[in-house]
């Protein structure tokens, strides 16, 4: 039962241009969602998180927006950058007392030069 | 400050025997949580520490066993490998606070042969 979904495996972008990475949620329970970076043979790295009292958090040229409706959520970088080519984990915390966060399968993002 | 430290980073092991690897957390930090990451199922939680004791477990058996000392270091034991068990074992610390307090560490690449 996958409860965080990222149904795009892969994603491919040309240096500049926005790039928006997907996630679905199936879990009522969920209100806080987060964002990791992984380069490889490194551990991941957080980039932007959102509670669910909120639809949009901004930082920088990333950005987050939740639609808890649809239960669905995207992170959008703007403009992409090669540096940016990494595999992009969407994650989700049921809170309260409980502090494990269920990942998705992540997205691989290539920024084309 | 020094981030969160696995060792060792690469481990081969012969199925059948166990394995333990260790994770030192940020300072200050005294929950550790400890996630496998394997290509086909992302990142999947093993287990919680929080003051040497297992506040949360994720849906792994038995074989999988961890503990936490005094001084927050925490070490992940597996039992009687299986060529399934091959995987980046990650760990992540964190204040507790807050779900986007995790900071995890570069991960121990376990091969099962």
């Amino acid at each position: 039962d996958q409860q965080v979904k990222q149904n795009s495996p892969s994603l491919s972008v040309q240096e500049g241009r926005i790039s928006i990475l997907n996630c679905d949620y199936t879990n009522s329970m969920f209100d806080y969602f987060l964002w990791y970076k992984k380069y490889p043979a490194e551990g991941p790295t957080f980039l932007i998180s959102i509670s669910s009292i909120k639809d949009k958090n901004e930082d920088g040229r990333f950005t987050v927006f939740l639609n808890k409706s649809a239960k669905h959520l995207s992170l959008h970088i703007v403009p992409s950058q090669p540096g940016d080519s990494a595999v992009y984990f969407c994650a989700a915390s049921a809170g309260g007392s409980n502090y494990k966060l269920t990942f998705g399968k992540g997205t691989l993002l290539t920024v084309n030069p | 400050k020094a981030g969160v430290t696995q060792t060792p980073r690469y481990l081969i092991k012969t199925r059948g025997q166990q394995v333990t690897l260790s994770c030192s957390p940020i300072s200050g930090h005294r929950s550790v949580s400890w996630y496998q990451q394997t290509p086909g199922q992302g990142l999947q939680f093993l287990f919680e520490y929080f003051s040497e004791t297992q506040r949360n477990k994720g849906n792994f058996p038995g074989r999988f066993s961890g503990r936490q000392f005094s001084n927050s270091r925490s070490e992940m034991n597996v039992s009687t490998l299986e060529l399934g068990d091959s995987a980046l074992y990650l760990c992540a610390s964190s204040l507790r606070t807050e779900p986007y307090g995790y900071t995890f560490g570069s991960g121990t690449r376990l091969t099962v042969v």
